[in-house]
């Protein structure tokens, strides 16, 4: 059973538009999402994160809207630039013993194209 | 420079010949981490380690075996490989800076091929 749902497994935009990118949930125990990035041939980058004690979490043109209450999240990207094109994958961990030593639990990804 | 590096980047091996994938973090992280990525399943968790001599498995942890006897290295053994693990395998560590802050950096990953 797949906790982590990235349900559209490609998007595509025009340079400078808005990306918006979904990941949706279903273990209630988790309470840190966080979203990566990956260029082919290369591991995947940290990108963005969230706490569950928050609803938004912005760095530069980079968003993420938590709804706990839909188990929800999404990742804006505003503007959207050719060097954006990638593949992102959402992910979710529950508290463990110790910050940072929690399980990632990973959606499947989407790709991410965005034409100049 | 912060970096995960792993060796070999590709790797071609034939089924039950015995092989390590190495991994190297120079961050002084106590997490360490294992994933396989393949088509249409994302990346899913092999092993983890929290610290020096304590690891546990994740979710796909049959076939392979880690080691973690100094901070830094988190070896992927594999002593008999399959045609069913053939895949892109990432190692990854991770830090935490705060109570609701923490992140995981990933190495460029390991492609095997087994025939």
């Amino acid at each position: 059973d797949q906790q982590v749902k990235q349900n559209s497994p490609s998007l595509s935009v025009q340079e400078g538009r808005i990306s918006i990118l979904n990941c949706d949930y279903t273990n209630s125990m988790f309470d840190y999402f966080l979203w990566y990035k990956k260029y082919p041939a290369e591991g995947p980058t940290f990108l963005i994160s969230i706490s569950s004690i928050k609803d938004k979490n912005e760095d530069g043109r980079f968003t993420v809207f938590l709804n706990k209450s839909a188990k929800h999240l999404s990742l804006h990207i505003v503007p959207s630039q050719p060097g954006d094109s990638a593949v992102y994958f959402c992910a979710a961990s529950e508290a463990g013993k110790t910050r940072g030593s929690e399980k990632l639990v990973f959606g499947k990804g989407m790709k991410l194209t965005v034409n100049p | 420079e912060a970096q995960v590096t792993q060796n070999p980047r590709y790797l071609i091996t034939v089924t039950g010949k015995k092989l390590t994938v190495t991994c190297s973090q120079n961050m002084n992280h106590e997490y360490m981490s294992w994933y396989r990525q393949d088509p249409g399943l994302g990346l899913r968790q092999i092993y983890y380690s929290m610290n020096v001599e304590v690891t546990d498995k994740g979710d796909v942890p049959e076939g392979y075996k880690v080691s973690r006897k100094e901070k830094r290295n988190f070896p992927l053994i594999l002593e008999s490989p399959s045609p069913n693990q053939t895949s892109l395998y990432f190692c990854a560590s991770s830090f935490s800076s705060g109570e609701y802050s923490y992140e995981q950096y990933f190495g460029p990953g390991t492609r095997l091929t087994v025939t």
